[in-house]
């Protein structure tokens, strides 16, 4: 069974339009998050929620809106979508925000979105 | 925010090669960790450090925690075809997020 999962893994769309992206996690795990990775591969970590609660809001526009019903599910909303957004989107999560071991983040499969 | 040097960029291997990356930071971190990324994957936890001068293998992977708290090494001993892909280090300083390094793209030789 998939630990993070991601849907969808592809989604091409046009600029303007708003469209979600959903994780689920079924390790148990308190913390989830979502980096973007861009055309150079680097990795930035976009948000972080700790039991439901946003912990890291790093400078994103506000277009993007993160959002955790539960634990086990953080899902990302983006409207007005730019050409810029184009990326790979990931999901992970983490049993604990700090504490060593418990902080060991694992990682979704991705999803590729291309803004045309 | 700190900086998180990973050298070299690119490497290529040759099958039953040693080969060696690192991570240097601008600060202290209190973890270190390895992902590998293969095309069209999320990252994969190789290995995680949590101890200064702590070293651990996982197969033909070995990482070490740096004694001075600012640096870590992944070798990766024997090389083999499906080693290809892009290495990821990532570190935490104290009471700070996650930061990830800029990948080592390990590549075949031609």
């Amino acid at each position: 069974d998939t630990a993070v999962s991601q849907t969808p893994k592809y989604l091409v769309t046009q600029m303007g339009n708003d469209k979600s992206i959903k994780c689920e996690q079924n390790l148990g795990h308190d913390t989830m998050y979502w980096y973007k990775q861009d055309s150079k591969k680097f990795l930035k970590i976009m948000f972080s929620y700790n039991n439901k609660e946003l912990i890291i809001n790093e400078t994103v526009p506000n277009r993007f809106s993160p959002k955790s019903p539960d634990k086990a599910h953080l899902n990302l909303h983006i409207n007005s979508l730019e050409l810029g957004d184009s990326a790979v989107y990931f999901c992970a999560s983490s049993q604990a925000i700090w504490g060593g071991k418990q902080e060991t983040q694992y990682f979704g499969p991705g999803t590729r979105l291309l803004v045309l | 925010g700190q900086q998180l040097n990973q050298s070299p960029q690119s490497m290529f291997i040759q099958e039953g090669e040693d080969v060696s990356m690192n991570c240097t930071s601008s600060s202290i971190f209190n973890t270190w960790l390895w992902y590998k990324q293969d095309p069209g994957e999320g990252p994969v936890l190789l290995i995680a450090l949590y101890k200064a001068g702590e070293l651990t293998s996982n197969g033909r992977l070995t990482a070490q925690f740096g004694i001075t708290r600012k640096d870590s090494f992944l070798n990766i001993s024997a090389s083999i075809p499906s080693d290809v892909g892009i290495y990821f280090c990532a570190g935490r300083p104290a009471g700070n997020k996650l930061t990830f390094g800029g990948g080592t793209r390990v590549l075949v030789k031609p």
